[in-house]
This record gives structure tokens, sequence and C-alpha cells, in this order.
């Protein structure tokens, strides 16, 4: 179980916004650590998409953006096109009784349909 | 560019220990930026194993703290993974990666995992 939660699966039709929330809790993203973002294509390692909240990686097109709000976060994804069909995890940090350090989401799959 | 390479065996047999490394090309790993592991069993999320920093201060998952010991060579521009004990459970896609970070009060505010390698798989079995 991750300690961030998100949405096993979304889906949308090309052209349209999608939304990929993650919701964590007081010891994480409740806590004002920063979200990052990453897609993963099919077979290869994560990349990121967005760092500190809102802050999109070299490269990454501006119909991907962040945005973060108590205890938890969302990656909105506008104008979608077929390569976007991924899994996205949200990554922020843990500070707990038990120890701390980097948390993920347990990944949402992306459908075009 | 900077590009990020694992290496290590693909198969480990159970209680034995796994040793990987990762060699940095393209940037010093002497520089103001954190080197980790990042782990992914087949068909499921993403684990955050541990990070060096060039100084060989490290911080580690607290659920695998007792398991783990991460290194560093500067000579080489490489870092290393050792994970003893090994299990089925931990039959995963191993990553090392770049990351940027803050240390506050003892904690290590992680910014993004910024470069990834590809990754290599490890089985364990008999």
């Amino acid at each position: 179980q991750s300690v961030l939660t998100q949405p096993p699966s979304v889906s949308g039709a090309p052209g349209q916004t999608v939304t990929i929330s993650c919701t964590g809790s007081s010891s994480n993203i409740g806590a004002n650590y920063d979200v990052h973002w990453y897609q993963q294509l099919p077979g290869t390692a994560p990349k990121l998409l967005i760092y500190g909240n809102n802050n999109r990686a070299s490269g990454v097109p501006d119909r991907f953006s962040g945005s973060k709000s108590g205890t938890s976060a969302s990656l909105d994804i506008t104008g979608l096109q077929a390569d976007d069909e991924a899994d996205y995890y949200c990554q922020s940090y843990d500070s707990s009784v038990s120890g701390s350090g980097a948390v993920f989401g347990g990944g949402t799959k992306l459908t075009v349909l | 560019q900077v590009q990020l390479q694992e290496s290590g065996p693909g198969l480990v047999k159970p209680s034995e220990t796994l040793s990987l490394t990762c060699t940095v090309s393209g940037y010093s790993i002497n520089s103001a930026y954190y080197w980790g592991w990042i782990r992914q069993p087949p068909g499921k999320g993403l684990e955050w194993i541990g990070s060096i920093y060039h100084s060989g201060s490290t911080y580690y998952n607290p659920s695998l703290k007792s398991r783990v010991s991460i290194s560093v060579d500067t000579s080489k521009n490489q870092f290393s993974l050792t994970l003893t004990s090994m299990t089925a459970a931990d039959a995963a896609v191993y990553y090392c990666v770049r990351h940027s970070a803050v240390v506050w009060f003892g904690d290590l505010l992680f910014g993004g995992f910024d470069i990834w390698g590809q990754g290599t798989m490890v089985t364990v079995s008999s």
C-alpha cells in the first residue's frame, strides 16, 4: 500500500483533458513538501515531468501542468494525444515517527481512447 | 549529456547479497547533486531505496535500512548499492538516479529524480 494514493486508471479521448490526483497526509504533502510527477512509457524508465509542484521539466510540453493544495496534488494533461498513454507517478517526501524519505504514489495508468 | 548505466548480476540466490554499480558519464559525481537507487517490482510501482552525496552522506528508506548500503567511488565516477538477505520480494527492476536535494534539519528534502538509468532486472531464484 502506497503512502500517496492515486487512482489506478484514468482515460480520455484525444483532445480532451484528464486530471490525475495524488492524495497524501499531514506527514507528506500536507506538511508542505514538494510533489513531483513522472511519466513511464511502456518498457522504459520513468521520466521527470513536473518538479516542485508546478514546474515543467526541460522539454515537457505545456499541456502538462501540476498543482498542489492541502494534502493533495494534481496533474492535468490537456489536449490528450495517443502518445500520452503511459503510467504516471506522483512523488513527495514523508516524515513520520517511523522514519522519513522519498515516497511514491501507486501509479495511474492513462488510457487514450 | 548525462547518462547513468546500471551493471551487476541479473540473478541472485535467496539469502544472498545483491551488488549493483551505477556508472555516471557526462557529469561529475562530485557535484551538487545526490545519487540514488529506486526499484520497481514487475507490474508494480516505484520504491525509493536510498541516496548518497559525493561526501559519503547516505539516506535510506526506513523499511530497507537494515539491509541496504550505498557507497560512492568518486575516482571512478560510480556509486554502488548493496542489498543483503535477498528474497523473492526483492525481485525488481533497479534504477539508478540523479536528484537534487536540500538538507533541512536532518531531513533530505528531495527535488525531482531528473536523470534515470535504463534499469536492470534482478531475479531472485535458486
